[in-house]
């Protein structure tokens, strides 16, 4: 079965620009998580929807937002960008909470100039 | 809180050598635990879990036992390959379900 999808690959924008970030799940997989990873911070956790409803929320400004879709598809966007957005944006999804393991797509390389 | 706590990188070793990557973590209540591997360019994947104490995790010759005693997780593996290259992050899940990740150990095997 196909895995878990991000779009775009990569991604290059200007500070102070907005960004959407896309996340198909495996199929049947109703849950999705977003982290980011950095070299400096590694991995922190964004958010995660179930159900179209943000289910846990990490500690990040709210100019990082999300939702899901009814088909379990999950959106990122983050508003007013700065070059410390830069970074490994990763999608993560599991057939319900409480699974006990993610899987992980390739991720989307944004880099903000 | 919760937090996981790895062994700094990186690590380079001989093919054929003995790996271990230590893993601690400290959480309330009783979590479950991971070890996902990032091969360079790629996503992270599940490499193996434990969800309760004295588990012990295991795939592709991988290792890892749940030791609540110790709050440890200790990855190993017996004779490493150069396809074991990649970035390996240890992982707690807690009840609430929130993923925390140790900030990955980077392995480099040479022939």
């Amino acid at each position: 079965k196909a895995g878990v999808t991000q779009t775009p690959r990569y991604l290059i924008k200007t500070r102070g620009q907005q960004v959407t970030l896309s996340c198909s799940p495996i199929s049947g997989h109703r849950s999705v998580s977003w982290y980011q990873q950095t070299p400096g911070q590694g991995l922190q956790f964004l958010f995660e929807y179930f159900s179209e409803t943000q289910r846990n929320k990490g500690n990040f400004p709210g100019r990082f937002s999300g939702r899901q879709f009814s088909n379990s598809r999950s959106e990122m966007n983050v508003s007013t960008l700065e070059l410390g957005d830069s970074a490994l944006y990763l999608c993560a999804s599991s057939l319900v909470l409480g699974s006990r393991g993610y899987t992980f797509g390739s991720g989307t390389r944004l880099t903000v100039v | 809180g919760n937090s996981v706590t790895q062994m700094e990188g990186p690590v380079t070793l001989s093919e054929e050598a003995f790996l271990t990557i230590n893993c601690t973590y400290t959480a309330t209540g009783y979590p479950s635990l991971f070890w996902y591997v990032q091969y360079p360019g790629e996503g992270l994947q599940l490499l193996l879990k434990a969800t309760k104490a004295d588990d012990k995790g295991s795939n592709k010759g991988f290792e890892a036992t749940y030791r609540k005693e110790t709050t440890s997780f200790h990855l190993e593996k017996g004779s490493v390959q150069v396809s074991d290259s990649a970035v390996y992050f240890c992982a707690l899940s807690d009840t609430g379900n929130q993923f925390y990740f140790g900030t990955g150990t980077s392995l480099t095997v040479i022939p």
